[in-house]
């Protein structure tokens, strides 16, 4: 079975400042796939940056990037030059690579951009 | 834009009402769509993978004749939420997957909020 764990229920940044939120993860399957989304207060979800479990190279999406640490099994979020509106839910989530498998999500964490 | 669109967007409606909530896959087809509960401050919580052409794969603890899945076309998946009742207020929200290999992200529709009086 696959498992995220994201531990921060809440994290609190200034302006212009890069925050890293954590998430590790736990499965069996050899080829899958991290994704981590952003869902502010109206509800939707955004897509923010892929990183495949074969990939060698940590994924990048212009102020996100994924820090991925195979061998820790952790895969964590890093945001730079926060802005207010980055003020959402992020979540953490996994999937196999078989098609027509579900997302696996983490419990979230909370971000705050104060200025 | 958008790709998934689920409609509608609130429902607000007496106990024993049964309530169907629409997802749509715009201009792509989708063999499989999935079907996530949320609570407020809370995870995504899949509910059940709809299959075109054929019978939904519930997750355990859902209950299949409370949550009725149909996925009758490539575009469209309904979930009837059957005599609903106040625990069964939360946000709902699907997702389709575009087609293609397992790095390709699910996109969600905008989700539904049903409040059950």
């Amino acid at each position: 079975a696959q498992k995220i764990t994201q531990t921060q229920p809440g994290m609190f940044v200034q302006e212009k400042e890069a925050v890293t939120l954590d998430c590790t993860y736990d499965t069996s399957d050899q080829s899958y796939g991290l994704f981590w989304y952003k869902q502010p207060s109206s509800g939707e979800m955004i897509f923010l940056i892929y990183q495949g479990s074969y990939d060698e190279q940590n994924a990048t999406e212009g102020r996100y990037s994924l820090n991925f640490q195979k061998a820790r099994k952790s895969a964590n979020l890093v945001i730079s030059a926060s802005q207010l509106g980055d003020s959402a839910m992020y979540f953490c989530a996994m999937r196999g690579n078989q098609a027509g498998t579900a997302l696996i999500f983490g419990k979230g964490t909370t971000l705050s951009v104060s200025s | 834009g958008a790709v998934v669109s689920q409609h509608p967007s609130w429902v607000i409606c007496k106990s024993g009402t049964s309530v169907k909530i629409e997802c749509r896959s715009l201009d792509f087809q989708a063999t499989t769509m999935f079907w996530y509960r949320q609570f407020p401050k809370q995870s995504l919580m899949l509910m059940a993978t709809s299959n075109e052409g054929s019978k939904a794969t519930y997750e355990q603890g859902v209950e299949k004749d409370k949550f009725l899945i149909n996925h009758a076309s490539l575009t469209l998946s309904t979930l009837t939420v059957t005599s609903a009742h106040p625990e069964d207020s939360s946000f709902y929200i699907c997702s389709a997957q575009w087609p293609g290999e397992g790095n390709q992200p699910q996109h969600f529709g905008d989700g539904t909020r049903l409040s059950i009086l």
